[in-house]
């Protein structure tokens, strides 16, 4: 089985500082990964995911996150933020193509003017 | 706009009925998950079909859950007897067999 944990419950932030929203998983096999957001009473939106390759993956919206399989962490990461990024991001992971997505508890981000 | 959507978006409902929602995944998706999110929660997986079939279903699915697909096209998910626990939101996703999943806008159940 597969765990996923995000360490930050809460992160506010200025209007155009970085921000980085940090995920954590445990699995005994290889595994693919994924960021997703989800605005105010929406489904949740693909960010970006990691399935092979170069472990820095581009994704929408300026998002960027980096696979560290030494340390089992897929942290997510944007160089400045907008209001409109304020929302909540949850990190997910499966372990074979078409399986059950297994989610952390999420990061609210909160931008501040 | 051919995206996953889901059926009602809100349902208030007293404890003790029986409720059923629906999701459209997106057209020519074989696959279709089902997960519940609790207010500060991350969405947790309950069941996924491939066409009409369900391949797996979690131990959160009490006997009182359950879901069908049966064209292989949109899927229902009832609960019987609701309890004030299973408030939460409900949500769709569909993919082609591959590791995107599309989730839908999701189904709010509040049971009072």
């Amino acid at each position: 089985a597969q765990s996923v944990t995000q360490l930050d419950s809460q992160v506010p932030v200025f209007e155009e500082a970085p921000v980085e929203l940090r995920c954590n998983y445990s699995s005994s096999v290889s595994v693919y990964l994924f960021w997703y957001v989800q605005y105010p009473n929406q489904g949740l939106q693909l960010l970006l995911k990691y399935l092979s390759g170069s472990t820095l993956v581009k994704g929408i919206n300026g998002f960027e996150a980096e696979f560290n399989k030494s340390q089992t962490s897929f942290h997510l990461r944007k160089p400045s933020v907008h209001i409109s990024d304020t929302a909540e991001y949850f990190c997910a992971v499966t372990r074979a193509a078409g399986n059950k997505l297994t989610f952390g508890g999420g990061t609210r981000v909160l931008v501040k003017p | 706009d051919t995206g996953v959507s889901q059926d009602p978006r809100h349902k208030i409902t007293k404890r003790g009925q029986n409720v059923t929602f629906r999701c459209d995944p997106i057209s020519e998706h074989n696959r279709l998950y089902w997960y519940r999110q609790t207010l500060g929660q991350g969405p947790e997986f309950l069941t996924y079909f491939q066409n009409e079939a369900q391949l797996e279903k979690s131990r959160l699915l009490s006997d009182r859950f359950s879901a069908e697909r049966p064209k292989g096209s949109f899927s229902t998910l009832e609960i019987q007897r609701t309890e004030q626990g299973d408030s939460a939101m409900y949500l769709c996703a569909s993919s082609l067999e591959g590791l995107e999943q599309y989730f839908g806008p999701g189904t709010r159940l509040t049971v009072t």
